[in-house]
């Protein structure tokens, strides 16, 4: 079946303490990018990645990692989480063209206390 | 610079009637695609439709249609005969081909079938 699988879907965790959320496609697509959502604000691009080892800054990267050392594989990393990181984030994947539909993943429920 | 405008926040509608969501958009870009997505209460993220900036005829996908006017720069959705499952957010999204191929989201619709 293809599709884009993230752990842990639910994370509570406290200031500072260093996270990961993982993202996993199995459809062979060369784009990934992680979204955040909140309310109000719809979803924000954190950061995207065209293929292995291109990374570029979406919207609201800062306080965000990642790395692309596989192509199925896109891990979004919290060095230092804050309260303002509470969010909905969502990975995503595609082929690299302006028509192609994003799959997402079921999303991660984030709480930083 | 690139923007994607959904300019009502929630709306009700009574089961059974068409009901059509507004989306405008903003780029200098030629190609670029349009996308709308669905979130139900559960939370994933559904795609729904897609229209292509040169497409010369509107989307269609079932119920979903895609009101596509390039000269206004909206992309509007609308959908038939609305059913009680049919409430959810949407989120209209675009793409557009250039270097940095960034993906933008409208801060979403959320509507309510009334049965």
């Amino acid at each position: 079946e293809a599709q884009v699988t993230q752990n842990p879907r639910y994370l509570i965790t406290v200031t500072g303490k260093k996270l990961t959320v993982t993202c996993s496609q199995n459809m062979n697509h060369e784009y990934m990018s992680w979204y955040r959502q909140d309310p109000g604000l719809g979803l924000r691009q954190i950061y995207y990645s065209m293929n292995v080892e291109v990374t570029d800054k979406g919207d609201v990267p800062e306080g965000y990692k990642v790395s692309r050392k596989e192509k199925r594989n896109f891990p979004l990393i919290l060095e230092s989480p804050s309260p303002n990181q509470t969010s909905l984030y969502f990975c995503a994947s595609s082929f690299p063209d302006y028509t192609g539909v994003q799959y997402f993943g079921p999303g991660t429920r984030l709480t930083v206390l | 610079a690139q923007k994607i405008t959904q300019t009502q926040p929630g709306m009700f509608v009574q089961e059974k009637e068409a009901v059509t969501l507004d989306c405008t958009y903003d780029t200098s870009d030629p190609s670029y695609g349009l996308f709308w997505y669905k979130q139900p209460s559960s939370g994933e993220m559904i795609f729904l439709i897609y229209q292509g900036s040169y497409d010369q005829q509107n989307a269609t996908e079932g119920r979903y249609s895609l009101n596509f006017q390039k000269a206004r720069k909206s992309a509007n959705l609308v959908i038939s005969a609305s059913q009680l499952g049919d409430s959810a957010m949407y989120f209209c999204a675009m793409r557009i081909q250039n270097r940095d191929d960034k993906i933008i989201f409208g801060k979403g619709t959320r509507l309510h079938i009334l049965p």
